[in-house]
């Protein structure tokens, strides 16, 4: 119940192309959806969030699409550039785990120039 | 100017050693966490404290002690340390605990235990 799964666990994608992250949850008490980006040797920082009253979020190249009656959300990266290139993890909260990050198992993302 | 900061960056040691991780920051945030990072790059909590008082505590051995001195500032102490410790510590801290906090990670602290 805890957990969050995502896959893949790791993806290639060209530069110029759409590189989707995706993740699924079982708990529906979870209400913030959070990515996160780690680049080598740096600590994961925030990329974008979402509640799950809404669908979709965009912020620049980077859009988080939410179906709440299916329990998945997916990071899409468009025009994925090679700075890109990173490891990034899906996560959720609730109340009902005291407010705690869950992670997803994280995706490590290579775009080729 | 560094938000979250860890000390050391590095740490190699022997099985049985006892070391500490030190963390500050400058955010003026009252929540403060420790993540493990282990060799899979799994991330998970181990502690979180809001306003110095210890608000989670996974199931993490008892030989791994926190403590908050003040708000700016949480330690990792462990004692006896076994190889299985070895992994990359994040320390993090956010506005508060609510649902929507941002944590923010320190550039972590790999602990190599041989």
């Amino acid at each position: 119940q805890q957990q969050v799964k995502q896959s893949p666990q790791s993806l290639i994608v060209q530069k110029g192309g759409i590189s989707i992250i995706n993740c699924a949850y079982e708990n529906t008490a979870f209400d913030y959806f959070p990515w996160y980006q780690q680049f080598p040797g740096k600590g994961p920082a925030l990329l974008i969030a979402i509640r799950p009253d809404v669908s979709e979020k965009k912020e620049g190249r980077f859009t988080i699409s939410f179906n709440k009656s299916a329990k998945q959300f997916s990071l899409h990266i468009m025009d994925s550039q090679p700075g890109d290139s990173a490891t990034y993890f899906c996560a959720a909260r609730t109340w009902e785990y005291g407010n705690k990050l869950v992670f997803g198992a994280g995706t490590i993302l290579r775009v080729k120039s | 100017d560094t938000a979250v900061s860890q000390t050391p960056k590095y740490l190699v040691t022997q099985m049985g050693n006892d070391k500490s991780i030190k963390c500050e920051q400058n955010l003026g945030h009252d929540t403060m966490y420790w993540y493990k990072q282990d060799s899979k790059k799994f991330l998970k909590i181990m502690f979180s404290y809001n306003n110095k008082e210890l608000i989670i505590n996974e199931t993490v051995p008892n030989r791994f002690s926190p403590k908050s001195p003040d708000k700016a500032h949480l330690n990792l102490h462990i004692n006896s340390l076994e190889l299985g410790d070895s992994a990359v510590y994040f320390c993090a801290s956010s506005p508060g605990f609510g649902s929507t906090d941002t944590q923010y990670f320190g550039p972590g602290t790999r602990l190599t235990v041989l």
